[in-house]
């Protein structure tokens, strides 16, 4: 079966530096997009890895390693702002987005 | 980036009676848009696919006849819950992909928070 892993919840201090990791098993692999949620509201756009990197976008960063099956998000410089759910999801060999159940990400002053 | 509206954003009805959820690009052309539904504290769950002009596809374990999807305009998609029961009681959103432009991304909608009494 498909399957993506990540951690339920984490906690961090504002300023400080988080990395919230994902794992995959899907069937075949179009590449890995993060969201972010904030509760009560749709999910925005992260980012999109397909190739193994990391790929940086301002204070967020998202790294792949499709040899592993294993991503993560970097959250740099942590804001009260970035307290959310983080959804790491997968597109599989016909483009379906396979979902993780999110981690809930809370930051302390 | 793009917009995608949902309406209403919110709904109370009773059991029984069926409610229409209307999902909008409004600055792009969608030819698919997908229709999920999200329980407290837990993922996504794609319930089906919509594709403009033809018939959408369900996801497993989902009822086509409970969950109508008419997608009749490059623009517009609407899912109607009838007959609906408390446990259908969800926070349903939309997305889009745009149809040109090699966009990869889905565009979401703000969400329909449905309470069935």
């Amino acid at each position: 079966g498909q399957n993506i892993d990540q951690p339920t919840e984490m906690t961090a201090t504002e300023g400080a530096i988080v990395q919230i990791n994902c794992t995959y098993q899907t069937s075949g692999f179009n590449g890995l997009f993060w969201y972010q949620q904030h509760a009560g509201e749709a999910p925005t756009f992260l980012s999109y890895n397909v190739l193994d990197g990391l790929e940086e976008k301002g204070r967020f960063s998202s790294f792949l390693s499709r040899s592993k099956g294993y991503s993560y998000l970097l959250l740099k410089e942590l804001q009260m702002k970035d307290s959310a759910s983080y959804l790491c999801a997968v597109w599989d060999s016909n483009y379906q987005l396979i979902w993780g159940a999110g981690t809930k990400l809370i930051i302390k002053p | 980036g793009a917009v995608v509206s949902q309406h209403p954003s919110w709904v109370i009805c009773k059991s029984g009676t069926s409610v229409k959820i209307e999902c909008r690009s409004l600055d792009f052309q969608a030819t698919t848009m997908f229709w999920y539904r999200q329980f407290p504290k837990q993922s996504l769950m794609l319930m089906a696919t919509s594709n403009e002009g033809s018939k959408a596809t369900y996801e497993q374990g989902v009822e086509k006849d409970k969950f109508l999807i008419n997608h009749a305009s490059l623009t517009l998609s609407t899912l109607t819950v009838t007959s609906a029961h408390p446990e259908d009681s969800s926070f349903y959103i939309c997305s889009a992909r745009p149809s040109q432009g090699g966009e990869i991304e889905q565009f979401f909608g703000p969400g329909t928070r449905l309470t069935v009494l």
